[in-house]
């Protein structure tokens, strides 16, 4: 059955560092979506994507943030400077269908700033 | 303000018990609403949705629009069952607003 993949599963990063961190969503999937869930509180949406744009966006997605689909497989989440509170579990999400329709979630990519 | 409230940390049962998880939810338009379900050492998981009124792994959610509750419910609960289970709910847009979660332990 086809899933969702996310690398690395762990990434250390120093604070005022970029990372980027990838996912690659089921092939036939149009809709794409980052979340996250900070150690202790709940899962959170960053934002969505299709057709090479962003279709929404949560107040925490601000300037530091950005995503792209490089190629047809890929989907990345880039911070450009971490900061502490940025530690979190990383989730990468794709669906066939818009709206309110199963979401299949990557792994997760946990992420350390220091 | 749209938010999902589950009450309930965590809920210990003996296996064979009956189990409900408390949801509630804030939205002002008519969303869809989901539990997700994550498994130790395993991805969150749809375990089912309101529009598909399906009774998967024997667990049911009734949606009450009147008390804005989603509350999932299970006759008789199996260790299998131990995992963390989030409510969540979703409008037009797709974006998934979630619960707390709730850890549900299933003791033998």
């Amino acid at each position: 059955e086809p899933e969702v993949t996310q690398t690395p599963s762990h990434q250390v990063t120093q604070m005022g560092q970029e990372v980027i961190l990838r996912c690659v969503p089921i092939s036939n999937h149009l809709y794409f979506y980052w979340y996250r869930q900070i150690l202790g509180q709940k899962v959170e949406f960053l934002v969505s994507f299709y057709n090479n744009e962003i279709s929404e966006k949560s107040e925490i997605f601000d300037d530091q943030f950005s995503v792209e689909r490089p190629d047809g497989s890929n989907f990345t989440l880039k911070i450009r400077s971490t900061k502490l509170e940025d530690s979190a579990m990383y989730f990468c999400a794709s669906s066939d269908k818009e709206g309110p329709y199963e979401q299949y979630f990557g792994p997760g990519t946990r992420l350390t700033v220091t | 303000a749209q938010r999902v409230t589950q009450p309930e940390k965590l809920l210990s049962v003996f296996k064979g018990a009956p189990v409900e998880l408390k949801c509630n939810y804030s939205y002002s338009g008519s969303p869809e609403l989901f539990w997700y379900v994550q498994y130790s050492r395993q991805r969150l998981q749809l375990l089912l949705r309101h529009i598909s009124r399906e009774s998967i792994k024997g667990f049911t959610a009734d949606l009450n629009k009147g008390e804005t509750s989603f509350h999932l419910k299970k006759p008789f609960a199996q260790e299998e069952d131990s995992a963390m289970y989030y409510c969540a709910l979703s409008g037009n847009t797709g974006k998934l607003i979630f619960g707390q979660g709730t850890t549900l332990q299933v003791k033998p």
